[in-house]
């Protein structure tokens, strides 16, 4: 019930494009949602984050779509870019306590 | 320039050997995390404090050790026991005087055993 599952584990999108990462959670708790872009050897910054009293947040080309019935939240890039080519990570958590990662998306933008 | 600071970068060991890895944060942040990150692969919790002198084992705690002796410092001691330790540590903090886990990352440190 603690775990966050993530997909697609890889996904290829052409420039211009919109790339969709989607995760799925059990616990009900959870009441905070991140994401984190990694780049290769270069540790996770934070992205964009949501709470659960919002359906949707948007900041620039990146947009977290949340559906709390469902238990699915997912990252949106619009007007994708080679830059934006990394590995994002979604999270959840109750609280402060500690977060709950997905697995991972490796994304490329081809140009 | 308030954030995160892991050393060494770059870190290598002969099998046998302890090592320490580095972790400061002078953001004020109350709690601090040890992950684990094998190429390809998610992040995996080691050890994690949320106060000075406490810390809890996370999900892979078995052949590391941490203390907690300042609230700007969590080193982590990879020791002889650990059977596969070449892999990516990252070390996070958060504020956990709020409401949500914000949590931030430091850049990382790469431990290769020879």
């Amino acid at each position: 019930q603690q775990q966050v599952k993530q997909s697609p584990q890889s996904l290829i999108v052409q420039k211009g494009g919109i790339s969709i990462i989607n995760c799925a959670y059990e616990n009900t708790a959870f009441d905070y949602f991140p994401w984190y872009q990694q780049f290769p050897g270069k540790g996770p910054a934070l992205l964009i984050a949501i709470r659960p009293d919002v359906s949707e947040k948007k900041e620039g080309r990146f947009t977290i779509s949340f559906n709390k019935s469902a238990k699915q939240f997912s990252l949106h890039i619009m007007d994708s870019q080679p830059g934006d080519s990394a590995t994002y990570f979604c999270a959840a958590s109750k609280g402060a306590q500690k977060l709950v990662f997905g697995q991972g998306t490796r994304l490329t933008i081809n140009p | 320039d308030g954030g995160i600071t892991q050393s060494p970068k770059y870190l290598f060991r002969k099998e046998g050997q302890n090592v320490t890895l580095s972790c400061e944060q002078n953001l004020n942040h109350d709690a601090m995390y040890w992950y684990r990150q094998d190429p390809g692969q998610g992040l995996r919790l080691i050890y994690y404090s949320q106060i000075v002198n406490d810390f809890q084992k996370g999900d892979i705690a078995e052949g590391y050790s941490v203390s907690r002796e300042k609230k700007e410092s969590f080193p982590l001691t990879v020791t002889s026991a650990q059977k596969n330790p070449t892999a990516f540590y990252l070390c996070a903090s958060s504020s956990d005087s709020g409401s949500y886990n914000e949590q931030f990352f430091g850049p990382g440190t790469r431990l290769t055993v020879l």
